[in-house]
């Protein structure tokens, strides 16, 4: 198994709505990764978990809350968001950490109304 | 990312060779990668090279890449339609942030 799964692929929201994106790989990897992508820009590196530890925290803002319960998920909750924050969100990881391949998930294109 | 430019478009007639073409301004980075996106997609990782490295070359792909200019080029041979996508050159470093940084991006379209 060399993929990294994301649910859901498509999601909308209301501003005051709370809900997660859920990502999973089953290779081993032990560092995780999210990434905000907006259209016709490249990814923007959010969080990296590296043995389930919270090792990156780009200044995102707290209304967006990683959670690593394990080596092989990754969840992105989210709860208040704003229109700005619509975007196709990334899950990424990689053997151990940044100097190695990252496999990408086909991410959620998340609408924030 | 502003320390990773590419050009923003590129258009091939099928059968060609591409080059799509990044620079870098971080002496330090380490590991280069070239990745691919297609529309409503993920990242899907094509090639990679090292940086004590001039070049590297995988079926289609051609890697070149120039320390002195901090210059990188991915090259594909005979493009089709398919390669049609947007490709994305990447770095890290050993020291500080170890997190990828991403260039802006090279649109390549492939006209029949």
């Amino acid at each position: 198994d060399t993929e990294v799964t994301q649910t859901p692929k498509h999601l909308v929201m209301g501003m005051t709505n709370k809900k997660s994106l859920k990502c999973e790989q089953h290779m081993g990897h032990r560092a995780m990764y999210w990434y905000k992508q907006k259209a016709k820009k490249p990814p923007e590196l959010m969080f990296v978990y590296s043995y389930e530890k919270l090792s990156i925290n780009e200044s995102v803002p707290s209304r967006f809350s990683p959670e690593c319960p394990n080596s092989s998920l990754l969840n992105l909750h989210l709860h208040a968001l704003q229109p700005e924050d619509s975007a196709l969100y990334l899950c990424a990881s990689s053997l151990q950490g940044a100097n190695e391949k990252l496999f990408f998930g086909s991410g959620t294109q998340l609408s924030v109304l | 990312g502003e320390d990773v430019e590419q050009s923003l478009f590129l258009s091939v007639r099928e059968g060609d060779s591409s080059v799509i073409n990044c620079t870098y301004t971080d002496s330090s980075s380490t590991y280069l990668y070239w990745y691919k996106q297609e529309p409503g997609a993920g990242l899907q990782l094509l090639t990679y090279i090292f940086s004590n490295m001039d070049m590297k070359q995988d079926q289609r792909l051609t890697v070149l890449l120039n320390k002195k200019d901090k210059h990188l080029s991915l090259r594909i041979a005979d493009t089709q339609t398919g390669d049609s996508a947007i490709y994305f050159c990447a770095e890290t470093k050993d020291t500080g942030r170890r997190a990828l940084t991403f260039g802006s991006g090279t649109r390549l379209q492939v006209q029949p």
